[in-house]
């Protein structure tokens, strides 16, 4: 268990509103991300840190910003929801900088944006 | 941009048989490392096995070992004497040692263990 919660576990939402998804690990790990995850498509990135208020944009950023003020919290945040934003999301973490080293997810986020 | 391809959207397995579940990767990178994780109904992504692919040795975790061909860009997951626990989906990955930071994902295969 690499220590992640994610919260909510489940959401619906209508279009147009603003939510924010939290992302917390016990373990001060430097790099976190944020995934989707979509029928056909695998996981995508969207964003990821790399240390506090170090961020960067992933693959499928648009529509998302995030945020970390703390080395234990990622918050990915969509400003206005769209329905093509229904998704489950995973938190990833990585214990190391290095890149030979597994990221290690949380159990999603279920959004349904209606 | 680096792909990965899993050709194969659903297998069947008998319990207690071997399968092997097919992952090609497209890069020009030569330093970049594989992953299969496992993702059962929980929805929980676990790590299978890693290969480096600096390494000619095939990685092997217990009942799971992959085939790496580095010419070919092949990485396939054999799963030995399969268990009904198997069943799950499962994701090749792949991720560069110096450029972009993201995991790139295959699209999953699904896998059935029949009893």
């Amino acid at each position: 268990d690499a220590g992640i919660t994610q919260s909510p576990r489940h959401k619906v939402t209508e279009t147009g509103t603003p939510v924010t998804l939290r992302c917390h690990q016990t373990e001060n790990h430097r790099y976190m991300y944020w995934y989707r995850q979509d029928p056909g498509h695998g996981l995508r990135l969207i964003h990821y840190s790399y240390g506090v208020k170090d961020t960067d944009k992933g693959e499928v950023s648009d529509g998302y910003s995030v945020s970390r003020s703390k080395t234990e919290d990622f918050l990915l945040t969509l400003e206005s929801a769209t329905s093509s934003q229904t998704s489950v999301y995973f938190c990833a973490i990585s214990e190391s900088g290095s890149r030979r080293t597994p990221l290690h997810f949380g159990n999603g986020t279920r959004l349904t944006v209606t | 941009a680096q792909t990965v391809t899993q050709s194969q959207p659903e297998m069947s397995v008998q319990e207690a048989e071997t399968v092997t579940l097919s992952c090609t990767y497209d890069t020009s990178e030569s330093d970049y490392y594989l992953f299969w994780y496992k993702q059962p109904p929980s929805r929980q992504m676990i790590l299978v096995i890693r290969q480096e692919a600096y390494k000619q040795q095939n990685a092997t975790e217990n009942r799971f070992s992959v085939n790496f061909q580095k010419a070919a860009k092949s990485f396939s997951l054999k799963i030995s004497d399969s268990q009904l626990g198997d069943a799950a989906m499962y994701f090749c990955a792949y991720r560069s040692e110096s450029g972009s930071e993201k995991l790139v994902f295959g699209k999953g295969t699904k896998l059935t263990v029949n009893p």
